[in-house]
């Protein structure tokens, strides 16, 4: 089934860690994003990528980094986890930026 | 003033019922404008979007876009329990995508 696989479904990590959040599509889509979503502010961009090899800053980015090494892959990085980055992390694709995206089923990531 | 408010609900309604999601918006950039439904602990999980003002609709679903009044709504006939589940709006310029918080919705058996 074509769509976006995000790994792991679940993790808890020790604050001071670091932890990269994997996403996959097999859309051949040209965006891709990462979103945090958190209880009472909604969806946010943390950071997006218009292209394979190019990548830019979305409203939340600090302690957090990205590459767009192909098309298919996305990988979120945070450097050194901290128990504010404790949120549901959702990536997406769509085909030109800014377009309707599909998501995937995201990632619960609990820091300690 | 927010660039989209949603009213996050929670929605009550018997299964049959219309249901009436709304969104307003403050920027007339926004090109064009997005239905997602999300269930809990699931992703957003893209209904409709459409370009214009006016009417598109999909099934029992039916989107409606007013630019004039900058205002969308998502219409959903012959609501069922399986409805329930939260319905974000989101709507683009060139540099974003906006969504709303979303509307939390109870289809009653």
């Amino acid at each position: 089934i074509a769509g976006i696989t995000q790994a792991p479904t679940s993790q808890i990590l020790a604050a001071g860690r670091r932890m990269t959040l994997r996403c996959t599509q097999d859309m051949r889509h040209n965006a891709m994003y990462w979103y945090r979503q958190d209880l009472g502010l909604g969806l946010r961009l943390i950071h997006y990528s218009n292209t394979a090899g190019t990548t830019g800053k979305g409203e939340v980015p600090d302690g957090y980094s990205v590459s767009r090494a192909n098309t298919d892959d996305f990988p979120l990085t945070l450097a050194s986890a901290v128990p504010s980055q404790t949120s549901v992390y959702f990536c997406a694709s769509s085909d030109r930026l800014n377009t309707e995206a599909f998501f995937g089923q995201g990632t619960r990531l609990t820091v300690v | 003033q927010k660039e989209v408010e949603q009213d996050p609900g929670p929605l009550s309604v018997p299964e049959g019922a219309i249901v009436s999601l709304n969104c307003t918006y403050s920027n007339s950039a926004f090109q064009y404008f997005m239905w997602y439904r999300q269930y809990s602990r699931k992703g957003p999980e893209l209904l409709m979007y459409t370009y214009s003002s006016g009417n598109k609709e999909d099934g029992r679903f039916t989107a409606q876009v007013d630019k004039s009044s900058k205002y969308i709504s998502l219409f959903i006939r012959d609501s069922q329990p399986s409805d329930s589940a939260t319905y974000l709006c989101a709507m683009n310029r060139d540099d974003k995508i906006i969504f709303g918080k979303g509307t939390r919705l109870h289809i009653l058996p």
